[in-house]
């Protein structure tokens, strides 16, 4: 099974600041994988798959990069919007699908 | 546009069984395949597996083998997912979630239902 570790755990970034968000696979995953953002009370949205293609309707600040076992999630300038918990998958090697523990961002 | 609408909150006891359905409208449901992801209290993402709802034909995490059987309707576009032996850590929300064809990744969400298991 492919482990799938986020970090850091928390983020605490002002609004309009540039936030990095990381994800490490314990073995290569190409470049099938995906950030999903989850917001309190609310299912996981899809934002980025690919390692680096935008989901629809997703905003350009929102980028991913990486390939094989380091990848990041950037948000170039954080709305207030996108305070939540960021979680990445890889669907290279399944089953099982696995996910990251998540990078909680919060205002600073 | 595509919705999932999931059956409501359950509350169990040890050792017994739940059943949660998913409910799809919007696309065609045998077109997709349909996972279950669960999420404890506070906890991150954990997927269990996946229904392909055209043959019925299913993959399981092995952590999850031999309690989880996952079927489907199509009669109805509704997917089903069962959990026997139920344990107390079994507590979290239990989403579906269609893929995008092709590619194992979540384009869409049911709402969660909460499953409590509880003496």
């Amino acid at each position: 099974e492919i482990v799938m570790t986020q970090s850091p755990a928390t983020l605490s970034v002002s609004p309009g600041e540039r936030a990095t968000l990381s994800c490490r696979a314990s073995q290569s995953v190409s470049s099938n994988l995906a950030w999903y953002q989850q917001k309190p009370g609310q299912a996981p949205r899809l934002l980025i798959y690919g390692a680096s293609t935008r989901a629809t309707g997703i905003p350009a600040r929102f980028s991913g990069s990486g390939s094989g076992t380091e990848f990041t999630l950037t948000i170039s300038s954080l709305q207030s919007e996108d305070f939540a918990v960021y979680y990445c998958q890889q669907y290279n090697n399944w089953p099982p699908v696995t996910f990251g523990g998540g990078t909680k961002v919060e205002i600073k | 546009q595509v919705q999932l609408v999931q059956s409501g909150a359950e509350v169990k006891k040890p050792g017994a069984s739940v059943k949660v359905s998913c409910k799809a409208s919007g696309y065609t449901f045998t077109g997709y395949y349909m996972h279950w992801v669960r999420q404890a209290p506070g906890q991150g993402l954990e997927w269990m597996g996946r229904i392909n709802p055209n043959s019925g034909g299913t993959n399981y995490a092995q952590k999850f083998q031999g309690r989880v059987t996952m079927t489907r309707d199509t009669s109805i576009s509704t997917a089903y997912m069962e959990l026997s032996r139920l344990r107390s850590d079994d507590t979290a929300v239990y989403y579906c979630a269609r893929d995008s064809a092709g590619i194992v990744v979540v384009t869409a969400w049911g709402q969660g239902t909460l499953v409590t298991v509880s003496s």
